[in-house]
């Protein structure tokens, strides 16, 4: 069974970091590339950052570029998510999800954590 | 970057009735088009993929077609299930955009 669990969420002020975590299991992880895609209260779904299997291709949306770092460490099975310089406007639920090729680009998303809560008030 | 615009954004309808929601990208992306569902308080789960191709377990109710610009998501008989967000995504090129979300509610 695939399971993606999410972690270290929280509540920090704005200009605080945060690093989220993905853990996998029920597949080959590096068979895969994985994103993230946030939801904010009450909103829709927005893509975050991807990576594919190898690290070899990550793409970002505009809204976190050069301030979010994606990566993941095969071995440990895990995906990553470094915000840097968090904003009010980055309060949402954090969701990992796999897709459905190795690549980063030309497989949707066949599996989704539970998210993990970032809140960033002062 | 192409944009992914659904209509409508909300709607109400029978249970038992036809519904019907687009999505339209602002250029083509083949048939690079998934569909996915949010039920309250719940996590997204895949519907459609490729367009049209069903993701195995979802009721046969459920169907994908388009291509290019225009996709369309039916359900063929609403259930009370189906109370739920729907939203398209698009994953040909990045970012690998989700469409505002349509929300079906029952009548």
């Amino acid at each position: 069974e695939v399971q993606l669990v999410e972690s270290g969420g929280g509540s920090v002020q704005p200009g605080w970091s945060l690093r989220l975590s993905c853990a996998a299991s029920g597949f080959t992880f590096d068979d895969y590339a994985m994103h993230w895609v946030r939801q904010a209260p009450g909103k829709g779904l927005e893509w975050v950052s991807g990576i594919s299997w190898n690290s070899g291709r990550i793409a970002y949306a505009d809204s976190v570029k050069g301030r979010f770092t994606i990566s993941r460490d095969n071995a440990k099975n895990s995906l990553y998510l470094q915000m840097n310089s968090l904003r009010a406007e980055d309060t949402a639920l954090y969701y990992c999800a796999k897709a459905k090729a190795y690549s980063l680009l030309g497989g949707h998303f066949d599996y989704w954590g539970q998210g993990t809560l970032v809140t960033v008030s002062s | 970057d192409i944009q992914m615009t659904q209509s409508p954004s909300s709607l109400s309808a029978s249970v038992g009735d036809r519904v019907t929601i687009t999505c339209r990208a602002s250029q083509g992306i083949s048939n690079y088009l998934a569909w996915y569902q949010q039920k309250p308080g719940k996590v997204p789960e895949l519907l459609i993929y490729a367009a049209s191709t069903l993701q195995s377990g979802v009721p046969s109710r459920f169907s994908g077609s388009g291509s290019g610009t225009d996709f369309t998501l039916t359900i063929s008989s609403l259930q009370p299930e189906d109370v739920a967000t729907y939203y398209c995504q698009k994953y040909n090129s990045d970012p690998l955009t989700f469409g505002g979300g349509t929300k079906v509610e029952i009548k």
